[in-house]
């Protein structure tokens, strides 16, 4: 089956850090580029970095530029969200995406169940 | 990178159509065939429901059809089912400093 499992939220204060995990099954994952997407509460959804299925090209909204670092470690099958200088907007629920087999950035064919990060001093 | 419109909300009966534009500019939505929709329900993760404009992914009910002109994208749902409630979201690929653009989101109602 296939399957993404996020993990590493919870609750950080203003300014600190928080690394989120996504780890895949199911599928042959370093051949599929990936990305995260996140979800305010009750807000709508916010595309938040991407990464190409090689690992050489990393891309990130305009709203977590220089605060958050996308990898993946194709040999543990894993997605990486390193989220620095945290701010309260930054609470919400991410979830890791898989693109789709035909291959477009903004086809997300695999969704995890997300994790929640909060941001609150 | 703006945020592409939708209406917040629609309505319809069980039976009736209805459409959800998705409106954006020659950057994204105009530029490109490469606007997706998605279906999402309260508490769950999205479910892609279109791609490439108009295309349905394997297993979506074809009462599901899209389309595009200029910088408006269009979901049509035919034979409006209760099932059918749920909140919408198109998204594009944009030329944009950013990569992936989502649409504000629309709220489906059926009455």
């Amino acid at each position: 089956e296939v399957q993404l499992l996020e993990s590493g939220g919870g609750l950080v204060q203003p300014g600190g850090s928080l690394r989120l995990s996504c780890a895949a099954s199911g599928f042959t994952f370093s051949s599929y580029a990936m990305s995260w997407v996140r979800q305010a509460p009750g807000k709508g959804l916010e595309w938040v970095s991407g990464i190409n299925s090689y690992g050489d090209r990393t891309y990130y909204a305009d709203s977590v530029k220089g605060r958050f670092t996308i990898s993946r470690d194709d040999s543990k099958n894993t997605l990486y969200l390193q989220m620095n200088s945290l701010r309260d907007e930054d609470t919400a629920l991410y979830y890791c995406a898989r693109e789709a087999p035909w291959g477009r950035w903004n086809d997300f064919y695999v969704w995890g169940q997300g994790t929640l990060v909060t941001v609150s001093s | 990178q703006s945020a592409l419109t939708q209406p917040a909300s629609v309505s319809g009966s069980p039976g009736q159509s209805i459409t959800i534009s998705c409106t954006g500019t020659s950057s994204d939505v105009g530029g490109y065939d490469y606007v997706s929709w998605y279906q999402q329900y309260p508490g769950k993760a999205p479910k892609l429901m279109i791609y490439d404009v108009s295309n349905r992914p394997s297993g979506v009910s074809n009462r599901f059809s899209a389309s595009k002109s200029g910088n408006t994208a269009s979901l049509t749902i035919s034979g409006l089912q209760a099932e059918d409630e749920a909140d919408y979201y198109c998204c594009s690929y944009t030329t944009s400093s950013t990569l992936v653009v989502f649409g504000g989101g629309t709220k489906l109602t059926v009455l």
